[in-house]
């Protein structure tokens, strides 16, 4: 399982676009990098994931380098509720997440 | 809806006092998980299911027992409780790829658990 590298914090005005990078540089080529969040000390909640390509579903984007050892999540017009950890995942074994201390995203008014 | 269900919710119990955390899911996943969550060290996953009757340890198991008797349902039972497990658990599950877990997982809204 990949270590990943997040930053600690990052703030974000609402409606504007939140990006969230994190590297993976130890990444197996076989291995998902999947984005989770968690709003205070809710449960986490999955938004998306991806192997080689660009991913976009209706939460978030996801942008995966060539050299597949960083990635941009993206929040396209970010909200008040989106303010969460959002945590970086890289591979899983058996299922099991190895969630590090994520990114602590404000999102103000 | 689609959702996991963890009861109770916040529990203050003494050392020693054996306990049951509930967990629940109501579509029909294979894969169920439990973690613990401690400021500082993340979310940890304590033991695992990949389907009834198939379960194994995770990273953080001592003092943890579980049973998958129905597919629904995954407890998570604490015989002799120790202050050392005052945390925040969350039970999780997902359809199963055959190795585990597929991507998105679903997780409870999580039980507070103080051990005096």
């Amino acid at each position: 399982d990949a270590k990943t590298t997040q930053p600690t914090s990052m703030d974000c005005a609402e409606g504007r676009a939140a990006n969230l990078p994190c590297n993976h540089s130890t990444i197996s080529g076989n291995e998902y990098v999947y984005w989770y969040r968690q709003i205070h000390s809710q449960g986490p909640q999955y938004i998306i994931h991806g192997l080689k390509n660009n991913e976009t579903n209706e939460m978030a984007s996801l942008i995966i380098t060539e050299d597949r050892k960083s990635s941009t999540l993206i929040l396209p017009h970010a909200t008040l509720r989106d303010t969460a950890v959002y945590y970086c995942i890289g591979g899983s074994t058996l299922g099991r997440l190895y969630f590090g201390r994520g990114t602590q995203l404000t999102v103000w008014p | 809806e689609a959702q996991v269900t963890q009861n109770p919710r916040y529990l203050i119990t003494v050392t020693g006092k054996k306990l049951t955390v509930t967990c629940s899911q109501n579509m029909n996943h294979e894969y169920m998980s439990w973690y613990r969550q401690d400021p500082g060290l993340g979310l940890r996953q304590i033991y695992y299911s990949m389907n009834v009757e198939v379960t194994d340890k995770g990273d953080v198991p001592e003092g943890y027992k579980v049973s998958r008797k129905e597919k629904r349902n995954f407890p998570l039972i604490l015989e002799s409780p120790s202050p050392n497990q005052t945390s925040l658990y969350f039970c999780a599950s997902s359809f199963s790829s055959g190795t585990g877990a597929t991507y998105e997982q679903y997780f409870g809204p999580g039980t507070r658990l103080t051990v005096t």
